[in-house]
């Protein structure tokens, strides 16, 4: 089972900010937070990822609570081609070889 | 290429045919996956590899599916006597591996299976 609790919808409007939610109360001091979209028939895209410290890209930017018990995936200024399931993901270190555990994701709906 | 490549893209098969669907990963990548994602659903985990050895193959449904990767690079999942309900997309991830944690995974386009 996903780790993860997440909103199954939102929407965003075209060239503003998304701000995409997510819980991971039972996060281990190991894992990592992972963010990944889906655009509809394509395979699953890599955003973002980080282990404690707030993290930022040329696609996004990731902010983690303190406690790590919460994070939330900005799109600083989203567009149409942004609409996607977007899916947040805890996972541990290498050494154990474990899987990524897709959850349900939140269908993210830029409007124009 | 620079990504992980599935093929073949699109794959009908008959109810009882034998399928063999490849992913050649990314060049160097120590770590492969495979997911299977029935429609309207997230990725299911299938089963993952580290080089050539199997690790965890918790995922697979049944003992008519089979994968392999038997060079450490390119890898196939075979589903025997398929079934209407293995219709899905199969997807291939690949990731380096590190002591420290924190890769990141990189999927290819996946293949369509439809078995009718």
């Amino acid at each position: 089972d996903a780790k993860t609790t997440q909103p199954p919808s939102m929407d965003c409007a075209e060239g503003r900010a998304a701000n995409l939610p997510c819980n991971h109360s039972t996060i281990s001091g190991n894992e990592y937070v992972y963010w990944y979209r889906q655009i509809h028939s394509q395979g699953p895209q890599y955003i973002i990822h980080g282990l404690k410290n707030n993290e930022t890209n040329e696609m996004a930017s990731l902010i983690i609570t303190e406690d790590r018990k919460s994070s939330t995936l900005i799109l600083p200024h989203a567009t149409l081609r942004d609409t996607a399931v977007y899916y947040c993901i805890v996972r541990a270190d290498d050494n154990y070889g474990q899987n990524f555990v897709f959850g349900p994701g939140t269908r993210l709906s830029v409007l124009p | 290429g620079a990504g992980v490549s599935q093929s073949p893209r699109y794959k009908v098969a008959k109810r009882g045919q034998d399928v063999a669907l490849r992913c050649d990963p990314i060049s160097g990548h120590v770590s492969l996956f495979w997911y299977q994602q029935a429609l309207g659903q997230g990725p299911e985990f299938l089963t993952y590899f580290q080089n050539e050895a199997q690790l965890d193959k918790s995922g697979l449904p049944s003992d008519r599916f089979f994968a392999e990767r038997p060079e450490g690079s390119v890898s196939t999942l075979k589903i025997q006597r398929t079934q209407q309900e293995d219709s899905a997309v199969y997807l291939c991830a690949s990731s380096l591996w590190s002591i420290y944690g924190g890769t990141e995974a990189f999927f290819g386009q996946g293949t369509r299976l439809t078995v009718v």
